[in-house]
């Protein structure tokens, strides 16, 4: 089964260091790129950047550049994402999710057909 | 960088069909074929429904359809069924490999 499976809730203080996970399986890491996806408490998705795990080449939006970073391990098959400095305001479920799509009996690898395997979601607290 | 603008709520009655719509700029929706639709239900991942504005990725209903107009993208569900309520987000590429959500849509079924 193709799935990829998130790293557990983490409870953590401002000013803290964090990096959470996303194993993948059943298909080859390397074949897809992950995103990473905020949605904060009661409220909609955000993409935060992206990841080709062939070369470890990112993009990120703005919005959270500077603040997060990905990464990936191919030999683990596992994306990353981090922070150096956590906020009160990084509250929220992280998602990972790869971009490819299946239709018509075939599975198609690239950035442009949407987001179609998704983590279960981490969630993130950070309070003082 | 704003959400894409799509309606915060909309409702049917079973059996009946619903359109969602997603509203961007020439530099996201309106400038390229890849708007996706994603559909989430309480506590759970997001789930992609619609691809490239009109794809169903396998094991989506024919009931849900896309298309896109402009700067402005939309999800049909026809014949609404009670399991089809949700949040429903669009996302579309908005180039240099960036993407962007939609503020999110609540579907009900009434």
């Amino acid at each position: 089964e193709v799935q990829l499976v998130q790293s557990g809730s983490e409870v953590k203080k401002p000013g803290e260091s964090l990096r959470i996970s996303c194993k993948g399986s059943g298909y080859s890491l390397t074949t897809y790129w992950i995103s990473w996806v905020r949605q904060m408490p009661g409220r909609g998705l955000e993409w935060m950047g992206r990841i080709d795990p062939t070369d470890s080449y990112t993009n990120y939006s703005p919005s959270f550049q500077g603040h997060v970073t990905i990464s990936a391990d191919k030999s683990s098959r596992t994306a990353f994402l981090q922070w150096n400095s956590l906020k009160a305001s990084d509250t929220a479920i992280y998602y990972c999710a790869r971009h490819g799509a299946c239709s018509g009996g075939r599975c198609y690898s690239g950035p442009f057909y949407g987001m179609d395997v998704w983590g279960q979601g981490t969630t993130v607290t950070v309070f003082s | 960088q704003s959400a894409l603008s799509q309606p915060a709520s909309v409702s049917g009655s079973p059996g009946q069909s619903i359109t969602i719509s997603c509203t961007g700029s020439s530099s996201d929706v309106g400038g390229y074929k890849y708007v996706s639709w994603y559909q989430q239900h309480p506590g759970k991942a997001p789930r992609l429904v619609i691809y490239d504005v009109n794809n169903r990725p396998s094991g989506v209903s024919n009931r849900f359809s896309g298309s896109k107009s402009g700067n402005t993208a939309s999800l049909t569900i026809s014949g609404l069924q009670a399991e089809d309520e949700g949040d429903y987000f669009c996302c579309s590429y908005t180039g240099r490999s960036t993407w962007l959500f939609g503020g999110g849509t609540k579907l009900t079924v009434l």
